[in-house]
């Protein structure tokens, strides 16, 4: 069965701090792919970044960084000086498909991510 | 702007009232899936419509009752529901494609049933 674990339940930080946040997955598929979704106080889960099981390359966008390593079956992703709208709940998942044309996610517990002024 | 678009925003109904939940997307997907997200923890799913055709129930109970008229609109129509039936309904889309395709979210239904 696929799992995926983010052991964080909540952190927090100053602003301008650098956070990294934990995701841990399991699955038996050779080819996979992880998300991170974040989302504030309204609601949506706003997609960020999709990673798939071949490329290990880490990717930058602007104060967002992500590092997967599959010998540890990890998806970081760390945010550089933070700010106060970063405050949201973040989740790491793993797709998986179950009928044609349609996938399900299966999520972490997520990580309450606070940034204090 | 939240491409997938959720009415109404907030929902207060009695045990014994009808309501039904609305999305909509225009971006051409063809699967539609509904969750439910509880305080604190992460969304769980519920409903997947693939094609227009409902494919995935979750063991949902019969009080809620998932209708895809056609592409573009999903809708979740709730009667007798209960009070730990209070939460965030959240709809999402996705290509396709499966599972490579990340799944867009709405900003969700918050319901709360007296």
């Amino acid at each position: 069965a696929q799992k995926v674990t983010q052991a964080q339940t909540e952190i927090s930080v100053v602003e301008k701090e650098d956070v990294t946040l934990d995701c841990v997955y399991e699955t038996r598929d050779t080819t996979y792919y992880l998300f991170w979704y974040k989302q504030p106080p309204s609601g949506e889960l706003v997609f960020l970044i999709r990673r798939n099981s071949f490329d290990e390359q880490n990717e930058i966008s602007g104060r967002y960084s992500w590092n997967f390593q599959k010998s540890t079956s990890s998806f970081n992703f760390t945010i550089t000086a933070s700010q106060v709208v970063d405050s949201a709940v973040y989740f790491c998942a793993l797709s998986e498909d179950i009928i044609q044309g349609a996938q399900k996610l299966v999520f972490g517990q997520g990580t309450r991510l606070t940034i204090n002024p | 702007d939240t491409e997938v678009t959720q009415t109404p925003k907030h929902l207060v109904m009695g045990m014994t009232n009808k309501k039904s939940l609305k999305c909509e997307q225009h971006m051409g997907h063809r699967a539609m899936y509904w969750y439910k997200q509880k305080a604190k923890k992460p969304p769980e799913l519920m409903f997947v419509y693939s094609y227009e055709k409902l494919s995935i129930n979750e063991s949902v109970p019969s009080r809620f009752s998932p209708e895809c008229p056609n592409s573009s609109l999903l809708n979740l129509h709730l009667h007798a529901l209960q009070p730990e039936d209070s939460a965030l309904y959240l709809c999402a889309s996705s290509t396709r494609q499966g599972k490579s395709q990340p799944q867009h979210f709405g900003d969700g239904t918050r319901l709360s049933i007296l």
